[in-house]
């Protein structure tokens, strides 16, 4: 059974950079899915963050792309996110999740860890 | 960028009614939509992807239609640990996106 723990600071200084860490347990991500990051801000809604796939490429939200960093450490069997210049705006529940596909189509994504706050705040 | 917009965004039902809940895309996704399920406190939980199969373990009362732009979740008799907010992802193009979510609360 696959399993999803999220890690990390749970306070950012406004203009730092956010960073998590997401330990995958019951499968290797080398093997296979894309793994993904997708955040909730306090009493909204979902937004996607990026995507990567087991073989390092990456898919990002446009609105963040020049902001957002994910990567895979296989060694370690976690993917990492790194958002930087974080404002107050970036304070949400972060989620990492699997990426599962058909052939030609995106992600939906299943299982979820069980997410983790970051408020950003000096 | 495909925007998904839920409707409606409360609705209330009584326990062993029927909810139908509503998305709809701004453009074609096919048939690559997902259904997930949020509890207060909780991270979602995939009810159905392609439209309308079921994710492994979900119960039978969760059905999922629809194609095009044009999507529909019903759960035929609700049970109390069905109250929770639902949501629609599009998975027919990058960047993936999110419906604005429906919270399902007792009448």
């Amino acid at each position: 059974q696959v399993q999803l723990q999220e890690s990390g600071p749970g306070l950012v200084k406004p203009s730092e950079t956010l960073s998590l860490t997401c330990t995958v347990s019951g499968y290797s991500i080398s093997s296979g899915y894309y793994w993904g990051w997708i955040r909730q801000p306090p009493g909204k809604g979902l937004e996607w963050i990026g995507s990567i796939y087991h073989t390092g490429s990456t898919y990002y939200n446009p609105s963040l792309k020049s902001r957002v960093t994910i990567s895979l450490d296989t060694s370690e069997n976690q993917f990492s996110l790194k958002l930087s210049s974080v404002t107050a705006a970036d304070t949400a529940v972060y989620y990492c999740a699997r990426g599962q596909q058909q052939p030609g189509t995106s992600n939906w994504f299943d299982p979820w860890g069980q997410g983790t706050l970051v408020t950003v705040s000096s | 960028e495909i925007v998904m917009t839920q409707s409606p965004a409360t609705l209330s039902v009584s326990p062993g009614e029927r909810a139908t809940l509503s998305c709809r895309a701004s453009q074609s996704v096919s048939s690559n939509l997902a259904w997930y399920q949020q509890k207060p406190g909780q991270a979602p939980r995939l009810l159905i992807y392609g439209a309308s199969t079921r994710a492994t373990g979900i119960p039978a009362r969760f059905s999922g239609s629809g194609s095009g732009t044009e999507f529909t979740l019903t759960i035929s008799s609700l049970q109390s640990e069905d109250f929770a907010v639902y949501y629609c992802q599009q998975y027919n193009n990058w960047p993936l996106t999110f419906g604005g979510g429906t919270k399902v609360v007792i009448k």
